[in-house]
């Protein structure tokens, strides 16, 4: 396919287990966001790659959030003891970046549930 | 920090009704996209907005990037029963990083019972 491509789309996991979301980006896309919507809200901005650059971080809420992007293209989400709070999905989108364009294309997202 | 309030929250349509809904800050954006979403997919991108006074349409869609670049609105002409969904606007804001957005919390649209 050639859109954004999230996985798992559903995670249930216990409180204090780590875990890994994957996104793959649209292919030539050379930058990369990750987003994170809690049940009935809008999207809470937390990393942004483009490029080479060093990651815009400042949206992560705390440092159990990091996120990788290897080769330029895939990149993986990870949150360490996870807690309650950090139910939510978790939406990733790529763009091809650049100026004037910053139109985002999202993947479907990955559920996360913290029993 | 920048914020976008997006109303109406939620309302309900009849097909072939037209339906409005806004987006304003107190902050100026150089960037207005809209999006809709559908339950359990992400957003999709509907129509993005560069200049100020910019109106934009597509299809029954049309969207306008407001002179004072604090606001912007989305039209939906002759609605039908799919346009149901919840409808996000986003801007891109001067100084910040040039990935990230700020959303409105969404407005929904749901049908006339």
């Amino acid at each position: 396919g050639a859109g954004v491509s999230q996985s798992p789309s559903n995670k249930v996991t216990e409180k204090g287990k780590d875990v890994e979301l994957r996104c793959d980006p649209i292919s030539g896309h050379t930058a990369l966001y990750w987003y994170r919507q809690s049940l009935g809200q809008g999207l809470e901005f937390l990393i942004y790659f483009q490029g080479n650059s060093a990651p815009d971080k400042s949206g992560l809420p705390s440092d159990r959030f990091s996120a990788e992007r290897t080769g330029g293209s895939v990149s993986t989400l990870t949150i360490q003891r996870t807690q309650q709070e950090d139910s939510a999905v978790y939406l990733c989108a790529s763009s091809l970046g650049g100026t004037p364009a910053y139109e985002q294309y999202f993947g479907p997202g990955t559920r996360l549930t913290v029993t | 920090g920048q914020q976008l309030n997006q109303s109406p929250q939620s309302m309900f349509i009849q097909e072939g009704e037209d339906v409005s809904m806004n987006c304003t800050s107190s902050s100026i954006f150089n960037t207005w996209l809209w999006y809709k979403q559908d339950p359990g997919e992400g957003p999709v991108l509907l129509i993005a907005l560069y200049k100020a006074g910019e109106l934009t349409s597509n299809g029954r869609l049309t969207a306008q990037f407001g002179i004072t670049r604090k606001d912007s609105f989305l039209n939906i002409s002759a609605s039908i029963p799919s346009d149901v969904g919840i409808y996000f606007c986003a801007g891109l804001g001067y100084g910040g990083s040039q990935g990230n957005l700020i959303f409105g919390k969404g407005t929904k649209l749901s049908v006339k019972p």
